[in-house]
């Protein structure tokens, strides 16, 4: 495997479901982030982990919950989401230094239906 | 007033056009900018990154930031069919923190054979 790889690519879900995102990065990147990306809106950061350690959360609403047990990989934990929620979940990752931190590579993303 | 302004297209052009694709933005204090591409079904991929103002070229495409105006662009010369994507801008403040980086809503771009 190379570069930033997400699973499943596909999840539908419904509303009362847990479920989890996986995010794994091949890098050797030590900072991972979560976007949304919906139609016709620009991609939002959700939450970014920087050595680990969670250094943002972008006011993301507790149904999301983020786990990054080390600087490979990179979970997103979902509980009784809403229809609204539907969207492409992207991960990415860099190096947590400099300006590099603005170099980011993309996974494929999961493509989250809740029904 | 949203931070980055970005027309989402469609814009179609036939094969072998010059492309230009810009973006605004309202924040005065970014100064790292780039351009992203996005094919379906597939994640953004980094093609160009500048910093402040100026032009920076690789290859058939140019990025263009001028600060003074609040306004990137992105050309790309002798457009090919497998130049049909969406192109997202994106920007950042800081170089040196873990803030993400605000994106523009993307164009979808389409390059007629």
């Amino acid at each position: 495997e190379t570069g930033v790889t997400q699973t499943p690519r596909h999840l539908v879900m419904g509303m009362t479901n847990k479920k989890s995102l996986k995010c794994e990065q091949h890098l050797g990147h030590n900072a991972m982030y979560w976007y949304k990306q919906s139609a016709k809106k620009p991609l939002e950061l959700m939450f970014v982990y920087s050595l680990e350690e969670r250094v943002e959360n972008n006011s993301v609403p507790s149904r999301f919950s983020p786990e990054c047990p080390n600087s490979s990989h990179l979970f997103l934990h979902l509980h009784t989401l809403q229809p609204e929620d539907s969207a492409l979940y992207l991960c990415a990752s860099s190096q947590a230094r400099g300006r590099a931190y603005n170099e980011q590579f993309f996974g494929p993303g999961t493509r989250l239906t809740v029904l | 007033q949203k931070e980055v302004e970005q027309d989402p297209g469609p814009l179609s052009v036939p094969e072998g056009a010059i492309v230009s694709l810009n973006c605004t933005y309202s924040n005065s204090a970014f100064q790292y900018f780039m351009w992203y591409r996005q094919y379906s079904r597939k994640g953004p991929e980094l093609l160009m990154y500048t910093y402040s103002s100026g032009n920076k070229e690789d290859g058939r495409f140019t990025a263009q930031v001028d600060k003074s105006s609040k306004y990137i662009s992105l050309f790309i010369r002798d457009s090919q069919p497998s130049d049909s994507a969406t192109y997202l801008c994106a920007m950042s403040v800081i170089g040196g923190g873990a803030d993400g980086l605000t994106f523009g809503k993307g164009t979808h771009l389409i390059i007629q054979p």
